[in-house]
């Protein structure tokens, strides 16, 4: 069984689009997470939520929305593509926060190429 | 200043060698300390966590962890070439910040 599932694996689509990731955790965590993998293999969390709710926001721009139905779920649309948010996208999910509860399970990831 | 610092790589060590992997932090109050292991093309996958001063082993692995020098250290001892990958060093308060990540080649 996949412990965090994320859809779709390869995403290649043009400027100005709008596209949507979901991620999916079978493992009853409290808590997910958003992180953007850039070329340069440079992991940056974008954003937490737990229990549905919104508690870490990095200066991310607002084309970038995430959305939670319920703790399993955590999804990320974004609108008007640029060049630059090419990169692969992680979904992750612990536990909780703090300490060994911080301990965090990644999805597969979602290789976004803009054209 | 970057929040999390690892030493940059690429580590080259022959097969049955120790691989030593450094990282530094600047924030204080960080209290809990992560390495992941990333294979090329796949996800970052934990390897162990340390949150009191001194080692920790598992295994091949050991961390080390000196909250007064903010600094964490990973030793995989008698590496192999499945070892070869790249090493995060992440580091915890309210998020994870990770470093970027130094890889590791182990030579047959």
């Amino acid at each position: 069984d996949t412990a965090v599932s994320q859809t779709p694996k390869y995403l290649v689509t043009q400027m100005g689009n709008d596209k949507s990731i979901k991620c999916e955790q079978n493992l009853g965590h409290d808590t997910m997470y958003w992180y953007k993998q850039d070329s340069k293999k440079f992991l940056k969390i974008m954003f937490s939520y737990n229990n549905k709710e919104l508690i870490i926001n990095e200066t991310v721009p607002n084309r970038f929305s995430p959305k939670s139905p319920d703790k399993a779920h955590l999804n990320l649309h974004i609108n008007s593509l640029e060049l630059g948010d090419s990169a692969v996208y992680f979904c992750a999910s612990s536990q909780a926060t703090g300490g060994a509860m911080d301990t965090q399970y990644f999805g597969p990831g979602t290789r976004l190429t803009v054209l | 200043q970057k929040e999390v610092e690892q030493n940059s790589g690429p580590l080259s060590v022959p097969e049955g060698a120790i691989a030593s992997l450094n990282c530094t932090y600047s924030d204080r109050g960080s209290q809990s300390f992560f390495w992941y292991r990333q294979y090329s093309g796949k996800s970052p996958e934990l390897i162990m966590f340390i949150y009191s001063n001194g080692d920790k082993e598992d295994g091949r692995f050991t961390a080390q962890l000196n909250k007064a020098s903010q600094y964490v250290s990973l030793l995989i001892r008698d590496s192999q070439p499945s070892d070869s990958a790249t090493y995060l060093c992440a580091v915890s308060d309210y998020k994870l910040s990770f470093g970027a990540g130094t890889t590791v080649t182990v030579r047959a």
